[in-house]
C-alpha cells in the first residue's frame, strides 16, 4: 500500500524540549515538504527537499531543522528555539518539484506544547 | 512577495447552490494552479488543477478558471452537496517552481 506516513499522530512536549516528527514515503518521490497548519493561516512551508542530501528553507524555517539522508525519509525537528510550536504539521511528497503535479500529504502530526 | 490571497474565508450555501472561491497570486511566472480539499480531520487532497495554457478546466461539478492577465483563478462548484463541506486551498508555485505557496483556505459549509 503506497503512501506517506507520519508519526506520531499526537505529541505533547514540555517547553525547552526538542521533538522530532517522522515522515516516510514509499512512492519513490524525489521531492518532500513540511508544512505547518494553523487556524486561519492556511499551509505555510517550513522546509523542502528536491533531492537526497539537499534541502531548502521555506517561509517559516526558524526554530526547525530537517535532514534528508534517505530518499524515503524527511524528519522534522522542532527545536526549543521555535517560539510557538503548537500546531498541526503536514508532510508531503511529489514526483519531482511542485510543477510536475500532485502533492501527496500524510495524515499529519499534532504537536502540543504544555 | 510570494503570497496567494484567497477569498472568502468562509462560505455558507444551501444544497444545490453554486459556490465560488477566488484566489490572486503575485508571481507572473507562475503557470500551475492546483486546488486542494481538506475534510475535517483528514489530509489535503488534490481535486483539480489548471496550467496556464488553458483558461478553464472542468471535472464533473467542479471547474477552475484562470485569468493570467489579472493574475487570479477561481474554483467553481455547481449543485453543491453536503459532502462538499470542507476547507478548500488554492496554491501557486514560486521560486522556480520549487515550492508551492498556499492560500489561507476557505471553509465551505453546505446545508441540506
Amino acid at each position: 500500500d503506497g503512501g506517506i506516513t507520519q508519526s506520531p499522530k499526537y505529541l505533547f512536549r514540555k517547553e525547552g524540549q526538542n521533538v522530532t516528527l517522522s515522515c516516510e514515503q514509499n512512492l519513490n518521490h524525489d521531492a518532500m515538504y513540511w508544512y505547518r497548519q494553523d487556524p486561519g493561516q492556511g499551509l505555510r512551508l517550513i522546509y523542502y527537499s528536491q533531492i537526497v542530501n539537499d534541502f531548502q528553507k521555506g517561509d517559516i524555517a526558524e526554530g526547525y531543522s530537517v535532514s534528508r539522508e534517505k530518499k524515503e525519509s524527511f524528519p522534522l525537528t522542532v527545536t526549543s528555539a521555535q517560539k510557538n510550536p503548537t500546531a498541526f504539521y503536514l508532510c508531503a511528497s511529489s514526483i519531482a518539484g511542485v510543477y510536475t503535479g500532485e502533492l501527496f500529504f500524510g495524515e499529519g502530526s499534532r504537536l502540543t506544547v504544555l | 512577495g510570494e503570497n496567494v490571497e484567497q477569498h472568502p474565508s468562509t462560505l455558507s450555501v444551501q444544497e444545490g447552490d453554486s459556490a465560488v472561491i477566488k484566489c490572486t497570486y503575485s508571481d507572473s511566472a507562475s503557470n500551475y494552479f492546483p486546488w486542494y480539499k481538506q475534510e475535517l480531520g483528514k489530509r489535503p487532497q488534490l481535486i483539480i488543477d489548471i496550467r496556464s495554457n488553458v483558461g478553464e478546466k472542468k471535472d464533473q461539478r467542479i471547474a477552475v478558471t484562470l485569468n493570467k492577465t489579472a493574475k487570479h483563478f477561481s474554483l467553481h462548484i455547481t449543485e453543491t452537496q453536503p459532502e462538499d463541506s470542507a476547507v478548500y486551498f488554492c496554491a501557486a508555485p514560486y521560486t522556480g517552481f520549487q515550492k508551492l505557496v498556499f492560500g489561507t483556505g476557505t471553509r465551505l459549509l453546505v446545508s441540506p
